[in-house]
């Protein structure tokens, strides 16, 4: 398996544009994770997945931040519109639910918003 | 709630000697322990974990961990240092909600 795959790698956009940030999980795992970060506030969880369904958004900063998962091998986060605080690099991880395993990181996407 | 600590923004050590990376945690029932590192302009990659069993725990590249029940801590150990050891530590707990919280991270410093 190639791992988790996000995509673009990079993003420049303008304030106020929509981003879309991709993620591609592991093939089998049933568990996806959305992770934000920045030198100010470290890690920071987003939301995560359980067989596509959203379990905690409370990570979410606000209503421009959106995310879903359509099916088990695609799973989207949406900035709409985008400001220069979002500026951060993006994670996605996977893995099986229950703890037991590693969940495996994508190598994210770093965001500039100008 | 569920929380992960990591009291030191950044350990320094020379190279060759041991190293320790702290770290305290917060959940609710059995915990699931994780320690991850990332290189510069990298995702996090999988060190170790502890489950369930022995408290010191064996991973990658000769780091171990142990986990303390009553001290809630579950600090990353290494006996000799290499320069390349250095990047960014994080130590994560999974609840049983399967929500993965990570710490604030902790920068390591090895210097030749």
């Amino acid at each position: 398996d190639a791992g988790v795959i996000q995509s673009p790698r990079h993003e420049v956009t303008e304030m106020g544009q929509e981003v879309t940030l991709r993620c591609k999980p592991i093939s089998g795992h049933n568990s996806l994770f959305w992770y934000r970060q920045t030198m100010m506030r470290g890690l920071e969880l987003l939301i995560y997945f359980n067989n596509n369904v959203p379990i905690d958004d409370s990570g979410m900063p606000e209503d421009r931040f959106s995310a879903k998962m359509p099916n088990a091998s695609f799973s989207t986060l949406k900035i709409q519109p985008s400001e220069p605080r979002d500026s951060a690099v993006y994670f996605c991880a996977s893995s099986f639910i229950g703890g037991h395993t590693e969940a495996f990181f994508g190598q994210g996407t770093r965001l500039t918003v100008v | 709630a569920q929380s992960v600590a990591q009291p030191e923004d950044q350990v320094n050590v020379a190279e060759g000697n041991p190293l320790t990376v702290k770290c305290t945690y917060s959940v609710s029932g059995n915990p699931y322990l994780f320690w991850y590192v990332q290189y510069p302009n990298r995702g996090l990659q999988f060190l170790l974990k502890y489950i369930t069993g022995d408290n010191l725990v064996k991973g990658s590249y000769g780091f171990e961990a142990e986990f303390n029940k009553s001290q809630t801590s579950f600090h990353l150990k290494k006996p000799s240092a290499l320069v390349s050891d250095s990047a960014l530590y994080f130590c994560a707990a999974y609840n049983a909600g399967n929500m993965l919280t990570f710490g604030g991270g902790t920068r390591l410093m090895v210097k030749p």
